[in-house]
């Protein structure tokens, strides 16, 4: 089963809009984490922001933010004010579990964001 | 400056071949990860390390193999008995144990095998 399901494939946003990227999750275990990762075309993964499951607050950094919905299991993202440099591939990722070690992350299959000037 | 290196940026190999990728890092971090990306597919966990001289299988570690001498090295073995081994490989590591810590990850080998 799917843990991680982000249900747009590609997104079509003109510059500046505002924009929200869809995650919703799966899992039993009350202490988790969810992540958000860009990909542009060189192929790198670059970190954007951070949700715990116990975070009251929703997580913000800069331009981004996450709408997290505990009792809907989403995390969706949202970017404001969009710039031609947003263009890439979005990917959710969650890791469950609390002092397991190493973080295993599951990843979501992404969503392709194009910005239009 | 601080970061992951995976050498080389494209890999080319003869089907039946193992062909070793590199990943190094100097964020002196503890854990280290690869991962396997197919095109338009999300990131799948092959091996994980924790420390030094030890690691453990990830989701789809069939056909490959891992070493960790080193803390700052962590290279992937993709074996013959891997079926499939064309694609897209991203090492990345991360500060330690706690849930926040984000995974950093290096610019990717792209792995073709014919």
């Amino acid at each position: 089963a799917q843990k991680i399901t982000q249900t747009q494939p590609g997104m079509f946003v003109q510059e500046k809009e505002a924009v929200t990227l869809d995650c919703t999750y799966d899992t039993s275990d009350q202490s988790y984490g969810l992540f958000w990762y860009k990909q542009p075309s060189s192929g790198e993964m670059i970190f954007l922001i951070y949700q715990g499951s116990y975070d009251e607050q929703n997580a913000t950094e800069g331009r981004y933010s996450l709408n997290f919905q505990k009792a809907r299991k989403s995390a969706n993202l949202v970017i404001s004010a969009s710039q031609l440099g947003d263009s890439a591939m979005y990917f959710c990722a969650m890791r469950e579990g609390w002092g397991q070690g190493a973080q295993k992350l599951v990843f979501g299959q992404g969503t392709r964001l194009t910005i239009n000037p | 400056d601080g970061g992951i290196t995976q050498s080389p940026k494209y890999l080319f190999r003869k089907e039946g071949q193992n062909v070793t990728l590199s990943c190094e890092q100097n964020l002196n971090h503890d854990a280290m990860y690869w991962y396997r990306q197919d095109p338009g597919q999300g990131l799948r966990l092959i091996y994980y390390s924790q420390i030094v001289n030890d690691f453990q299988k990830g989701d789809i570690a069939e056909g490959y193999s891992v070493s960790r001498e080193k803390k700052e090295s962590f290279p992937l073995t993709v074996t013959s008995a891997q079926k499939n081994p064309t694609a897209f490989y991203l090492c990345a590591s991360s500060m330690g144990l706690a849930e926040s810590y984000e995974q950093y990850f290096g610019p990717g080998t792209r792995l073709t095998v014919t």
